[in-house]
């Protein structure tokens, strides 16, 4: 069946731009999760929303960072104001409650 | 809250070697442990998990790992590795009735050399 899908897979954008990166989870998924990944940091964790519940947003680094899930499928991350150190590869997953994650392959996002 | 630490950042081994992942983790309450592999321009996919029971688990392409509570470890091993074994691993901790989020390490690079 088909995966977590992410859209774009690059966007490049100019400092200081927003931007917004797509994510469609694998069908009948509850879960959503968004991570960071950037060279030598590891997967950061972003935000998180399961179900109908208020999102754990714990992880999102600052408030140009934001993040929407409609009608409990499509979820978009918007980054507002770009700065470069945003530069870093965005991972979409999701999962059944608490079954383990599968993941999309990620945007890549360059701030120039 | 839970932290996880992966104690080799790059691992080189030639082909054939045994190898060791380790990953050591932090938490205040009881944890699922997990351990995902990213080949070369490819997404993160399960190599295997704990949840429960023998703490010894086994997971694709050889891969094991042993949970062990008392050392808070979860260390990844493989008897005899290949060239298709490069990659990067990453350990991940959840916490009981917390939730799905993982919290991952920051990675291991395998660099698996003829």
């Amino acid at each position: 069946g088909a995966g977590v899908s992410q859209s774009p897979s690059n966007k490049v954008t100019e400092k200081g731009k927003d931007v917004e990166l797509r994510c469609d989870p694998i069908s009948g998924h509850t879960a959503l999760y968004w991570y960071r990944q950037s060279l030598g940091q590891g997967l950061e964790f972003l935000i998180y929303f399961q179900g109908n519940s208020a999102p754990d947003k714990s992880g999102l680094p600052s408030d140009r960072f934001s993040a929407e899930r409609t009608g409990g499928s499509v979820s978009t991350l918007t980054i507002q104001r770009t700065q470069q150190e945003d530069s870093a590869v965005y991972l979409c997953a999701s999962s059944l409650r608490e079954s383990p994650l599968h993941f999309g392959n990620g945007t890549r996002l360059t701030v120039t | 809250a839970q932290s996880v630490t992966q104690l080799d950042s790059q691992v080189p081994v030639f082909e054939e070697a045994p190898v060791e992942l380790r990953c050591n983790y932090s938490s205040s309450v009881s944890v699922y442990l997990f351990w995902y592999v990213q080949y070369p321009n490819q997404g993160l996919q399960l190599l295997l998990k704990y949840l429960s029971g023998s703490t010894l688990v086994k997971g694709i392409n050889g891969f094991e790992a042993e949970f062990n509570k008392s050392q808070t470890s979860f260390h990844l091993r493989k008897p005899s590795v290949h060239i298709s074994d490069t990659a990067e691993y990453f350990c991940a901790v959840r916490g009981y009735n917390q939730g799905g989020k993982l919290i991952f390490g920051q990675g291991t690079e395998l660099s698996v050399k003829p």
